[in-house]
């Protein structure tokens, strides 16, 4: 079965560069068709789509985070990166990684808090 | 950026009745070359991930009740659910996933 989990920092530091890494298993990100993304979600608000690579390396990213993301993979490893630039408070959220467009798998999530 | 609008923010619905959510986008998500609407429906229940109900607008992902059906085309949608039951208490989103992927603000579903 499809089974994504999300690894990375608890904390970071505002200004920080915050790196996530998804491992997935069960579909491999070579097959024609399969994307893997992030979607993130503040502390009782609502869901942020963030980025989204697809086997064939096309990346997709979301037009008020662009300047600050960047998404790739590792086919060998069945891992997909996300890296966000100049963390803020305002970023502290559960950072789920996803599989599908839209995303009909989802990891458990990682709470990322930004404080100095 | 397509901006997702939910409506209303919060309903109250008695048991074994029918919840209506609507969701509107600021343009049309409707790809006329295969005349399919990118829209999508989720459920997140409390300290969980959100799940899949609903794609293309109107087909329901595989284990999910018929109490839960889809209904709209360009930039009106709605998710409709009937014989309220105890479980389907949770938030629930639209996502268009036309361009980028923007979610709706969430509705959250109680118990009247």
């Amino acid at each position: 079965q499809i089974t994504l989990k999300e690894s990375g920092p608890t904390l970071v530091k505002p200004t920080q560069t915050l790196t996530l890494t998804c491992t997935f298993s069960g579909f491999s990100l070579s097959t024609s068709g399969v994307g893997v993304g992030w979607i993130r979600q503040p502390p009782g608000k609502a869901l942020e789509w963030l980025a989204l690579i697809y086997w064939d390396d096309d990346r997709r990213y979301s037009p008020s985070l662009k300047s600050r993301l960047t998404i790739t993979k590792d086919t060998s490893k069945n891992q997909v990166v996300l890296t966000m630039t100049n963390m803020d408070p305002v970023d502290t959220a559960t950072y789920y990684c996803t599989h599908g467009a839209p995303p009909s798998y989802w990891g458990q999530g990682t709470l990322v808090t930004v404080s100095s | 950026d397509i901006v997702m609008t939910q409506s209303p923010d919060s309903l109250p619905v008695s048991l074994g009745g029918r919840a209506t959510i609507n969701c509107k986008s600021s343009q049309s998500v409707l790809d006329s070359s295969n005349n399919k609407n990118y829209l999508a429906w989720y459920q997140q229940r409390p300290g969980q991930p959100p799940k899949l109900l609903i794609y293309w607008a109107s087909t329901r992902e595989s284990g999910v009740p018929d109490r839960f059906s889809g209904s709209g085309s360009g930039t009106d949608f709605t998710l409709t659910i009937s014989n309220l039951q105890a479980e389907d208490v949770a938030v629930y989103y639209c996502q268009q996933y036309y361009s980028s992927g923007t979610f709706g603000q969430g509705t959250k579903l109680e118990i009247k």
